[in-house]
């Protein structure tokens, strides 16, 4: 099984709609992360937790909500889903060692009609 | 300005082949510097991790670092099909709360064909 599970895996839906994707990890790590890829720009984060009681913005929050339920578990959510939220969505972990190194899920695909 | 910038190719190049891959950042807080590899349908692994200014070799792969020139760089030697992916430069500056914190960019497209 992988360490960093994320679904859906692919999701098309409408303008309007309101879209969980939700991401849950087995290594143990205390810091999450979403971070969203598109084509030309990279990966860019939303949000980030570094622990249950931690909820911190990343450089494009607007339009996203966020919940850490556990130790493992943290959900991305889209109030009211517009096209141009249309992306690949990655969560990620890390433990705050030395290198900063973050694990990766295998991404949720996002269409928004 | 993108505060990352990198050449998103698609680069195509034959077996056995010296890739240079390359970014260029503009801010001067960045201590710490990335590669990431990407397969398609699949998420970012690390692939070389290098603090500051400096060469650090692994196998195959060499990560450059130049602060005086905001500039990095990932050589792969001896290419081989199985290098073809996605790489992903990536930087974040020094402190704990900057962990995980990562700017990327836009990431190149690598082919290595036999």
């Amino acid at each position: 099984d992988a360490d960093v599970t994320q679904t859906p895996r692919n999701r098309i839906t409408k303008t309007g709609k309101r879209i969980m994707l939700e991401c849950s990890q087995t290594k143990g790590h205390d810091r999450m992360y979403w971070y969203r890829q598109d084509p030309g720009l990279g990966l860019r984060l939303i949000y980030y937790s570094f622990d249950v009681k931690d909820i911190n913005k990343g450089e494009i929050s607007d339009g996203y909500s966020v919940s850490r339920q556990a130790q493992a578990k943290f959900s991305l959510s889209l109030e009211s889903a517009i096209p141009n939220q249309t992306a690949l969505y990655f969560c990620a972990t890390g433990d705050g060692g030395y290198t900063g190194e973050l694990f990766f899920g295998e991404g949720s695909r996002l269409t928004v009609l | 300005q993108k505060e990352v910038e990198q050449d998103p190719g698609p680069l195509s190049v034959p077996e056995g082949a010296i890739v240079s891959l390359n970014c260029t950042y503009s801010n001067s807080a960045f201590q710490y510097f990335m590669w990431y590899r990407q397969y398609s349908r699949k998420g970012p692994e690390l692939l070389m991790y290098t603090y500051s200014s400096g060469n650090k070799e692994d196998g195959r792969f060499t990560a450059q670092v130049d602060k005086s020139s905001k500039y990095i760089s990932l050589f792969i030697r001896d290419s081989q099909p199985s290098d073809s992916a996605t790489y992903l430069c990536a930087m974040r500056g020094a402190g704990g709360t900057s962990y995980g914190k990562l700017t990327f960019g836009q990431g190149t497209i690598l082919t290595v064909h036999p």
